[in-house]
């Protein structure tokens, strides 16, 4: 089955700064990649997502890039803010079954 | 459009005992699937329901079973609860797409938080 691995699992960044998540995964027939926001005592919530026929994708301050030969892809948040501290969750799917990583906790220090 | 829906949002159960989670996904979702959230293990996916069939399933024992109505709405049943199934029980819903395996967004509701004691 689908293997995703994410890091780091920690990250504190500076207000203003940017911030990158990276996440491997290990079955080539997937073809979705969403990217969750879990803040504490929430639900996690889609921020953004990337098909695997597409490379690159924005939204505002937010990024995700895809290497489906090498099967990564990346999160980027640029103008970091306070309200980006969170945990945030990489997918991967094929079918439907969300196969998550193990979550980076970001930290924004003002 | 209302968001998912998740019932109750709290539960305390003793070991032994079964439990029923229920889920309303957001207005003409047909795919709801259940995960599974703990801080040792992640989010772990359960199953998933398109059309009142169980359509994927993750890797977790007989004991949790589910299924889907005609609307849409979903149950999710741990019977023989055990200490370890203490967590955060997710149900997310999406569009789906009827004899594809193309994945779309799946939207998650508040969760029910179960305590097996």
């Amino acid at each position: 089955g689908e293997n995703v691995e994410q890091h780091p699992s920690t990250l504190s960044v500076q207000e203003g700064d940017s911030a990158v998540i990276k996440c491997t995964y290990s079955d080539s027939a997937s073809n979705y990649f969403p990217w969750y926001k879990q803040e504490l005592g929430k639900r996690p919530q889609l921020i953004i997502d990337i098909r695997s026929n597409v490379g690159e994708k924005k939204d505002q301050r937010i990024a995700v890039t895809l290497n489906k030969t090498a099967k990564h892809f990346s999160l980027h948040i640029t103008e970091t803010q306070p309200e980006d501290s969170a945990v945030y969750f990489c997918a991967a799917s094929g079918n439907e079954k969300l196969t998550f990583g193990t979550g980076t906790r970001l930290t924004i220090i003002p | 459009k209302a968001g998912v829906t998740q019932t109750p949002r709290y539960l305390i159960k003793t070991r032994g005992q079964q439990v029923t989670l229920s889920c309303s996904p957001i207005s003409g979702h047909r795919s709801v699937s259940w995960y599974q959230q703990t801080p040792g293990q992640g989010l772990q996916f359960l199953f998933e329901y398109f059309s009142e069939t169980q359509r994927n399933k993750g890797n977790f024992p007989g004991r949790f079973s589910g299924r889907q109505f005609s609307n849409s709405r979903s149950e999710m049943n741990v019977s023989t609860l055990e200490l370890g199934d203490s967590a955060l029980y997710l149900c997310a819903s999406s569009l789906g797409l009827a004899g594809s395996t193309r994945s779309v967004g799946q939207y998650f509701g508040p969760g029910t938080r179960l305590t097996v004691t």
